[in-house]
Formats: structure tokens, sequence, C-alpha cells
């Protein structure tokens, strides 16, 4: 079936980094555009990063830009979000989400992965 | 960058009454872009309507939404119990940025 299955969070310090992955399985992974979401704890939802199909064309929210990288490996059906520079608000569980090609919704999301910044 | 309010905070309702959600944004929005999502405890979102007003598959006929421009609505016509969750806007701007709105949770009265 249709599936993303995010891994690589965990407990890290300001100033850190970490590397978040999502595999993508039952769908042609290079046909779709890919986000990362996340959702601080008690609260909603906040879009951080787009990449398109092809890895060509990559936007960032503001408040990650120079700190997040988003990438993708269509070969390997994958999905990656280097984080550095972690700070204490990035506190959050990070969803990937795949691009719905209708209306630039998300149409299948991961079941997500929690990071902590915390000294 | 658009904002989008969404209101109630939270309704309290009974299982079989009408949910209506407004979602209001700060400019006009394009209806081909405007969505909602359901999200229970503990649960990743799930995609309801995308285009304003287009079933995503396998949602039920009983969610609908409406709208354009600066107001946005889903309607719920008939709450079943496990409809009961926190419901959330999104929109695309043609900038390369997404925004939610900060979520309407739908609870048991």
């Amino acid at each position: 079936q249709v599936q993303l299955v995010e891994s690589g969070g965990g407990l890290v310090k300001p100033g850190g980094s970490l590397r978040l992955s999502c595999a993508a399985s039952g769908f042609t992974f290079s046909d779709y555009y890919m986000s990362w979401i996340r959702q601080a704890p008690g609260k909603g939802l906040e879009w951080v990063s787009y990449i398109s199909s092809s890895g060509s064309t990559i936007y960032y929210a503001d408040s990650v830009k120079g700190r997040f990288t988003i990438s993708r490996d269509n070969a390997k059906n994958s999905l990656y979000l280097q984080m550095n520079s972690l700070r204490a608000e990035d506190t959050a569980v990070y969803y990937c989400a795949r691009g719905y090609p209708v209306g630039d919704a998300f149409d299948i999301w991961g079941q997500g992965t929690m990071v902590t910044v915390s000294s | 960058e658009i904002v989008l309010t969404q209101s109630p905070g939270t309704l309290s309702l009974s299982p079989g009454e009408r949910a209506t959600l407004s979602c209001r944004a700060s400019q006009s929005v394009s209806s081909s872009y405007l969505a909602w999502y359901q999200q229970k405890p503990g649960q990743a979102p799930r995609l309801l309507i995308y285009g304003a007003s287009s079933r995503a598959t396998g949602i039920p006929d009983r969610f609908s939404g409406s709208g354009s421009g600066t107001d946005f609505t889903l309607t719920i016509s008939r709450l079943e119990p496990e409809d009961f969750a926190v419901y959330y806007c999104q929109q695309y701007g043609s900038t390369g940025v997404w925004t939610f709105g900060q979520g309407t949770k739908v609870e048991i009265k």
C-alpha cells in the first residue's frame, strides 16, 4: 500500500545537527513532489520545505532557511531533511508528505518522527 | 505571506449535529489551492478536501467544502463519533509557501 515512513528523529543539543529520512513505498516516488511539515507539541501544523519531483526546485520556510536542506534520492525512493544549527523552537514532530498533483495539497503523510532540541 | 485564521477555536457539538468551520485568509486565495485536513490525537493529518470543494479519495460525502476569495467553509452535515478531531485549512501561494490555519477542535458536547 502507499506508505511513507520517517526515521532519524531524536534528542539533540541546541546548535546540533540531525538528518531525517522518509522512505516511500507503494507508488512511483519520482512522479511526486514532496514536503516536510512539522508540528510542535500541542501546536498546529507548519510547512517546512518542498522539493519538486526531480529535485530541481526547492523552497523553504523562512524559519528554517539557511539551516535546513531538503533532498531526495529517487533511485532509493527516499526523501531527506538535513537539519543544522538546531534551536529549541525546532522541537516538533516532523512529517513527510506527498504532494497531491491537483491543488497543491498533501494527500499521503507519514506517521512522523519526533525531534527534541534541548540541553 | 497569507495568514489563515480559523474560527471558532473550539466547536462543542453532539453526534448527529451539523458542524460549520470557517477559514478566513488575509488576502485572496485561489480556490484551486485551498485544502482541509482532519487530525486525531497521535495521528498524522488526513486530507479531506482539496481545491476548496473536492473530496479526497475515500472521504464520506457528509464532508463538504465551499467558499472563494478570502472566506472558506468546511461543513460536516451530521457528525459521526469518529469526526471529533482537529481540522486545519491550508493554502498554497504561488511564491512557494504553504500555510496552515491554527486549527478548529470539534469536541463532543
